[in-house]
C-alpha cells in the first residue's frame, strides 16, 4: 500500500529565517506530486505540482520554490520567511495514469512569527 | 476551464439527521469528480469518487453523491448524521484527459459541517 509522510508536523519560524518541508512517498513509482496551502478559514491554494525528477511547475508567484530531487521526495523551500507563510502545508500524490484522485498526507502547520 | 461551487460555507444538521452537501461543477469535458473531508489539523482523505462506472457512488462512512449531468450536480449526501461527522467537506473535479499539465483537481471552498448533539 501507499504512504505519504510529511514532516515536520509542526513548525514556528521567525520572520525572515528560511523554510525547508519535505514530503515523501512510499510505495509507488512515477506519483505525481502537489503542494497546497490552507490560510486560516480558506480553502486549498496550490502551489506547486511536479510530474517528474527536477519537473516543478509553480501555480502562484510568491516567496516559496519547490524541488523534486528524487522519484518520491517533494520539497518546499524559503530563503525568507514572511508572515504571509504562515499556514496548513499539505503535499499530495496522485497516479501518473489514473482518475486524478489525489492522497493526501497530513500535513505541516507553520507559523511564522 | 473547469470550476466548483460548494454552496453553503457552513452547514448545520442535528444529529440522526440528514446530511446535505451541495456542490456543482463546471467542466468543458465529461469529469471526474470527488468529495474529500478533512478533520481538524489534518490531511484530506477521500470520501468517494465518481469516475463514469454509476451515476450514485457510496463512499466511506455511510456517504454517498450522485451525479447529475443535467443539473452538474454531485451533492454529498448520508441518511443519519453522526457526531464524527463533524469535520471540513471539500468537493472537487477533474476533467478526464490526463495528460502533461493537466494532471490537477480544481477544488471548491469547502463546507464545514457541525453537528448539533
Amino acid at each position: 500500500s501507499q504512504t505519504i509522510h510529511q514532516w515536520p508536523a509542526t513548525l514556528v519560524q521567525p520572520v525572515g529565517s528560511p523554510l525547508s518541508l519535505e514530503c515523501t512517498v512510499e510505495g509507488t513509482s512515477n506519483p505525481n506530486l502537489y503542494w497546497y496551502r490552507q490560510a486560516a478559514g480558506r480553502g486549498l491554494q496550490l502551489l506547486f505540482y511536479s510530474v517528474g525528477i527536477g519537473q516543478i511547475s509553480s501555480e502562484v508567484p510568491q516567496n516559496l520554490s519547490a524541488s523534486r530531487p528524487q522519484d518520491r521526495q517533494f520539497i518546499l523551500s524559503s530563503k525568507k520567511l514572511l508572515l504571509s507563510d504562515s499556514g496548513f502545508y499539505l503535499c499530495a500524490w496522485s497516479r501518473l495514469a489514473g482518475y486524478n484522485e489525489q492522497f493526501f498526507g497530513p500535513g505541516t502547520r507553520l507559523t511564522v512569527l | 476551464a473547469q470550476s466548483v461551487t460548494q454552496l453553503g460555507s457552513h452547514v448545520s444538521v442535528s444529529e440522526g439527521a440528514l446530511v446535505l452537501l451541495r456542490c456543482n461543477y463546471s467542466s468543458s469535458v465529461p469529469p471526474y469528480l470527488f468529495w474529500y473531508v478533512q478533520y481538524p489539523n489534518q490531511g484530506l482523505q477521500l470520501l468517494l469518487k465518481y469516475t463514469s462506472a454509476a451515476t450514485l457512488v457510496k463512499g466511506i462512512n455511510g456517504f454517498e453523491a450522485e451525479f447529475k449531468k443535467s443539473e452538474t450536480s454531485f451533492h454529498l449526501t448520508k441518511p443519519s448524521a453522526h457526531m464524527s461527522d463533524a469535520a471540513e467537506y471539500f468537493c472537487a473535479v477533474s476533467d478526464r484527459i490526463s495528460n502533461f499539465g493537466n494532471e490537477k483537481l480544481t477544488f471548491g471552498t469547502g463546507t464545514r459541517l457541525t453537528i448539533i448533539p
